[in-house]
Order: C-alpha cells, then sequence, then structure tokens
C-alpha cells in the first residue's frame, strides 16, 4: 500500500513569490494534515481537511490556505512569501475519527525562500 | 493554550544503555497523548497512543507511559537503529484533530 505522497520533495522560491505544495493520502484515507516544521518552532498545525471541508485551522496568517479535492488529494498555498516561510511542510493522512492522533506523515516538501 | 516540553533535547546512549525520554503538558483537557519518530529526511512515523493516566503501551525495546502530567519513553537496551528524533504530541478534547507537538528528543545511541 503507497504511503502519502508529496510533491515535489524540494523547492526554492524568493520573497514575494507563491508557491502550491500538493499531497496524496493513502488510499481510503479522507483526512489530510497540514504541518510546518522549523528547527525554531517545532512541527505547527496549519490545517485539516476532510471531505472537502477544512475543519481546524491553526495560527498561521491568511497567505497559508489549502484544498482538498473529491479524490482526497489536497494542496495548500503560501502566498506573498517571506523568508520565514522556509520551512519543511509535511502532510499526513488520517485512517478514521476513533484513531485521530494516529497520522500517517509523507516526506515532506522543503521551501527554501531566498 | 496547551504546551508541550520535551526532555532532554537530545541524548547519547552507548548500545544497550537503558534510558527514558520525558514529555511534559499542559492541555485543558487531554483527548489523548501521541509518541512520534522522526529519522532524518523522513515524515514522522507514529508509535503509540495513550489516553488515560497510568496506561502503558509498549512496542520491542520502547515503553511508554502516561501520568497527568507527562509520559515517559522508556528505552531499553537500545540499538543504534533506535537513533532517531522522538516527538511528543498532545490532542486537546476542544481542539478537534490538531495535534500539539513538543520539541523533541534526538538520540543517538552508538554501538
Amino acid at each position: 500500500k503507497a504511503g502519502v505522497t508529496q510533491t515535489p520533495r524540494y523547492l526554492i522560491k524568493t520573497r514575494g513569490q507563491q508557491v502550491t505544495l500538493s499531497c496524496s493520502p493513502i488510499s481510503g484515507h479522507r483526512s489530510v494534515s497540514w504541518y510546518q516544521q522549523t528547527p525554531g518552532q517545532g512541527l505547527q498545525f496549519l490545517f485539516e481537511y476532510f471531505s472537502e471541508t477544512q475543519r481546524n485551522k491553526g495560527n498561521f496568517p491568511g497567505r497559508f490556505s489549502g484544498r482538498q479535492f473529491s479524490n482526497s488529494r489536497s494542496e495548500m498555498n503560501v502566498s506573498t512569501l517571506e523568508l520565514g516561510d522556509s520551512a519543511l511542510y509535511l502532510c499526513a493522512s488520517r485512517r478514521d475519527r476513533i484513531n485521530a492522533g494516529e497520522l500517517f506523515f509523507g516526506e515532506g516538501s522543503r521551501l527554501t525562500v531566498l | 493554550e496547551d504546551q508541550v516540553t520535551q526532555s532532554p533535547e537530545a541524548l547519547r546512549l552507548q548500545e544497550g544503555e537503558s534510558s527514558s525520554l520525558n514529555c511534559s503538558y499542559t492541555v485543558s483537557g487531554l483527548r489523548g497523548l501521541f509518541w512520534y519518530r522522526q529519522d532524518p529526511g523522513k515524515g514522522p512515523e507514529f508509535l503509540f497512543t495513550l489516553y488515560s493516566a497510568g496506561e502503558e503501551k509498549e512496542k520491542e525495546r520502547l515503553k511508554a507511559t502516561l501520568t497527568k502530567k507527562e509520559s515517559f519513553l522508556h528505552i531499553t537496551a537500545p540499538k543504534p537503529e533506535d537513533s532517531a528524533t522522538y516527538l511528543c504530541a498532545v490532542q486537546n478534547n476542544n481542539a478537534g484533530n490538531m495535534l500539539t507537538f513538543g520539541g523533541g528528543t534526538r538520540l543517538m545511541v552508538k554501538p
């Protein structure tokens, strides 16, 4: 069974640009969450989508947005990039609501903003 | 605001030298506490879920325990392949499915 797939794995952008990251969850998983990981702040929750609806949102500015498609694939977008947005962006899918904390993470998309 | 603090930040062990990692948490209503392992360049991998004080879970050389204020991850006779960053996270009853993570403990086991 294929795991969570994230693309691209690495990307470099400059300040002011925007970026779109993609995530394909494990087959059958309908929930997708996004986390930002930095050395200083650790792992921080961005948002969660379930059945194409945003269910939770973390404490990030509106420049960070996401969406989920009918096949459960998800994208997140960051507009007007800032240097501080450099991070590893992790996507995770979840099997069901009962084991809500058992997340299956992808390998992440490492974003560098210059 | 939920808070999770892990200690130590880094831990060096000799192969076979048992130790414990600590996760202290503050949460208004704990739904669950979770342990993950993260290898360099990889996403975190789920290890355990603990729901209530007194609960214990075991997997190979790892055992996780939970009290009302903290959790411990005990590593018995570690091997070099246990080297990784171990992350602790909590889920609040009132915060949906969001997890709040600690900063992690980087474990290095030398042969």
